[in-house]
């Protein structure tokens, strides 16, 4: 059974730093991951996805993600925290790939942004 | 171009009531998913359509819970005998075609069981 699990629940960093949020998967195929952001009374949005292509895959707003098959992973990350960057983060897997894409959502990380 | 739209945005119900909460796709979208989202975590998979097809409900929690697409186009979710565990936010997604496709979501409704 395919699976995601976010390592931190809540990250906070302050404006102009590095943003990390971690996840690592489970999956007994070739998985297809994905990175989507929830902000406060707004629908999910797509960041970014991984489907087997490049394993370093660029999203939008500056957030990029890294496949890394040996260590189950597939981290966000984003160079430097703007304060709209503030809300829920969830790293998601499709089950199964390649079939109608039923999501499977990681638990989230909220990420807090301050000046 | 509009979105993934759901009604009511906020429902709130007494226990025991039926509800029933609405999602207009995004149009000529083949695929339509429910997913239920509790209190602070992920959301999770309810129920898929192909056009009016209802290929996969295997995350409906119970028989209480029962959704159509009978056009192909809007889907409704209905709720009966709702219960307070039943509370949480129901989240709609539509997507263009099948194989990895991007989904929308739309805002979700909110359900609050008292």
């Amino acid at each position: 059974a395919q699976s995601v699990t976010q390592l931190d629940s809540h990250v906070s960093v302050s404006e102009g730093t590095p943003v990390l949020l971690r996840c690592n998967y489970s999956s007994s195929y070739s998985p297809s991951l994905f990175w989507y952001v929830q902000h406060p009374n707004k629908g999910l949005q797509l960041l970014l996805k991984y489907t087997s292509a490049a394993t370093l895959v660029k999203g939008i707003n500056g957030f990029e993600a890294e496949f890394k098959k040996s260590e189950t992973s597939f981290h966000l990350t984003k160079p430097s925290a703007h304060m709209s960057d503030a809300a829920e983060y969830f790293c998601v897997v499709s089950d199964p790939p390649g079939g109608y894409n039923k999501l499977i959502f990681g638990a989230g990380t909220r990420l807090a942004v301050h000046p | 171009g509009a979105g993934v739209s759901q009604s009511p945005r906020y429902k709130v119900a007494k226990r025991g009531q039926d509800v029933a909460l609405r999602c207009d796709p995004i149009s000529g979208h083949v695929s339509l998913f429910w997913y239920q989202q509790a209190l602070g975590q992920g959301p999770e998979f309810l129920t898929y359509f192909q056009n009016e097809a209802q290929l996969d409900k295997s995350g409906l929690p119970s028989d209480r819970f029962f959704a159509e697409r009978p056009e192909g186009s809007v889907s409704t979710l209905k709720i009966q005998r709702t219960q307070q565990e039943d509370s949480a936010v129901y989240l709609c997604a539509s997507s263009k075609g099948l194989a990895a496709s991007e989904q929308y979501f739309g805002p979700g409704t909110r359900l609050t069981v008292t």
